[in-house]
C-alpha cells in the first residue's frame, strides 16, 4: 500500500464548476497535509496547508480533513483554465518526513 | 531572479559517466533536499539536509551522493550513471522550523543513455 494515494486522472470538469481532488494516506501519525499544483513543465508550489480535522478555505480553494477516514481533499471553487494541472497531495508523517502522492491532472474546459 | 536555482536545466549523459547537479538558493533557509519525479511515481526523496553538518539519506539514496558546500549549495552526484535514473530532479528548500513549505527549484530534467 502506497503511503499517499491520488487517482492520477485526468479530471475533467467545465469551466464554472467545482473540482474536488482526493488524497488518501497510511499513516494515522500524520500531522500535516498540503496540496501543491505543478503546471505541466514547471516545479510544485505549494497552495494550502491544513492541520486539523474540517475544512480550511482560501479564496477559491477549501482543504479538507478527516483524520479517521485518513482523508484529504481539495475543492477549487469555479474552476478555471488556468486551473488545469496536476494536484499532489503531500503528507508530513515520522519525524520531519514528508511524502508525496502521484498527483492528480485536473483539466478545466472551457 | 529565482530563489531557488538549479544547474544545468537539461543534461543529456551517457552510462557510466559521472555527473553532478546543483543547487543555490538565496531564501537563507537551513534545510535542502533533492527528489526525483518519475511518471507514475511522484516526487521521491533522495537526500536531505538540514544544516551543513547534517546529511541524512532520503527513501531512494542508492546510487547518488550528495554535498552541501554552504548553506545555500546543496549538490547532487551520480557516480556512474545508469538508465533508470533518466528523470527529472528538484532541490528544495524549506526553513529551519517550519519544514511543511517547501520551495522548489526549477528542475533538471537528466536523461542517461
Amino acid at each position: 500500500q502506497k503511503e499517499v494515494e491520488q487517482n492520477s486522472g485526468p479530471l475533467s470538469v467545465p469551466e464554472g464548476a467545482i473540482a474536488s481532488l482526493n488524497c488518501t494516506y497510511s499513516d494515522r501519525g500524520s500531522q500535516s497535509f498540503f496540496w501543491y499544483r505543478q503546471y505541466s513543465g514547471k516545479s510544485p508550489e505549494l497552495i494550502m496547508s491544513i492541520y486539523s480535522n474540517g475544512d480550511k478555505e482560501d479564496g477559491r480553494f477549501t482543504a479538507q480533513l478527516n483524520k479517521a477516514s485518513q482523508y484529504v481533499s481539495l475543492l477549487i471553487r469555479d474552476s478555471q483554465p488556468s486551473d488545469s494541472a496536476t494536484y499532489l497531495c503531500a503528507v508530513r508523517g515520522g519525524y520531519q518526513k514528508v511524502t508525496f502522492g502521484i498527483g492528480t491532472k485536473l483539466q478545466v474546459i472551457p | 531572479d529565482a530563489d531557488v536555482t538549479q544547474t544545468p536545466r537539461n543534461r543529456i549523459t551517457k552510462t557510466g559517466k559521472r555527473i553532478m547537479l546543483e543547487c543555490s538558493q538565496t531564501k537563507g533557509h537551513d534545510r535542502m533536499y533533492w527528489y526525483r519525479q518519475d511518471p507514475g511515481l511522484g516526487l521521491r526523496l533522495i537526500y536531505y539536509s538540514f544544516d551543513v553538518k547534517d546529511i541524512n539519506k532520503g527513501e531512494i539514496s542508492d546510487g547518488y551522493s550528495v554535498s552541501r558546500q554552504a548553506q545555500a549549495k546543496f549538490s547532487l552526484s551520480l557516480e556512474s550513471a545508469i538508465p533508470n535514473q533518466t528523470a527529472l530532479y528538484f532541490c528544495a528548500t524549506s526553513p529551519r522550523g517550519n519544514t511543511d513549505t517547501q520551495y522548489f527549484g526549477p528542475g533538471t530534467r537528466l536523461t542517461v543513455l
